[in-house]
């Protein structure tokens, strides 16, 4: 089944305490991007990536690392998280790039205390 | 990104067909019209993409007209399951720019 995974799906962590949120696809897509949404804020992109160590910054990058190693792969990296990335992540990916269909995963919701 | 402004929320009945209009203004050139959908919880999931005049399929309608600075979604005959958050997302297909969703449309179906 051609999907998009993420783990964990729910995580509590403490400020400061590095964490890594995973997300793989298998349908060979080339893009994938991260996103964060908070209530009355929408979607906002945290990073994206057009191919393998290929990354640039969305619209909110700050506190945030990716990389991407593997074309299947797309890890998210808080070095240091603090309660305002208390969120609910999605990470997506397309064949292309830019608004062409993106499958979305389950998504990630994350507290940090 | 050609920036985009859609309704923050709509009621609709069983039954009835529903239309979401998003505004964007500085469309350019090379942008295509993408709407998604997301319930509660979950990731959001691609409706439909356009480029201009009309596109559908088996879920809705795309109308565009040919300023190509608004779109209309179409819903026909919406039940109960389609509420939702429906994005209107305006970029090209080429990836050479973050993407950006607005606050959506709240769409609630009454029985």
């Amino acid at each position: 089944e051609a999907q998009v995974t993420q783990n964990p799906r729910y995580l509590i962590t403490v400020t400061g305490k590095k964490l890594t949120v995973t997300c793989s696809q298998n349908m060979n897509h080339e893009y994938m991007s991260w996103y964060r949404q908070d209530p009355g804020l929408g979607l906002r992109q945290i990073y994206y990536s057009m191919n393998v160590e290929v990354t640039d910054k969305g619209d909110v990058p700050e506190g945030y690392k990716v990389s991407r190693k593997e074309k299947r792969n797309f890890p998210l990296i808080l070095e240091s998280p603090s309660p305002n990335q208390t969120s609910l992540y999605f990470c997506a990916s397309s064949l292309y790039q830019g608004v062409e269909t993106q499958y979305f995963g389950p998504g990630t919701r994350l507290l940090v205390l | 990104l050609a920036k985009t402004t859609q309704p923050i929320s709509m009621d609709s009945y069983e039954g009835q067909e529903v239309n979401i209009t998003c505004s964007h203004n500085n469309i350019a050139t090379n942008d295509y019209i993408t709407w998604y959908q997301q319930f509660p919880s979950q990731g959001p999931r691609f409706i439909i993409q356009g480029y201009k005049t009309k596109v559908t399929n088996e879920v809705a309608s795309l109308f565009i007209p040919a300023d190509r600075k608004s779109s209309t979604l179409s819903l026909p005959r919406v039940s109960l399951s389609d509420t939702a958050v429906y994005y209107c997302l305006v970029g090209e297909n080429t990836g050479r720019r973050a993407l950006t969703f607005g606050s959506g449309t709240r769409l609630q179906v009454q029985p």
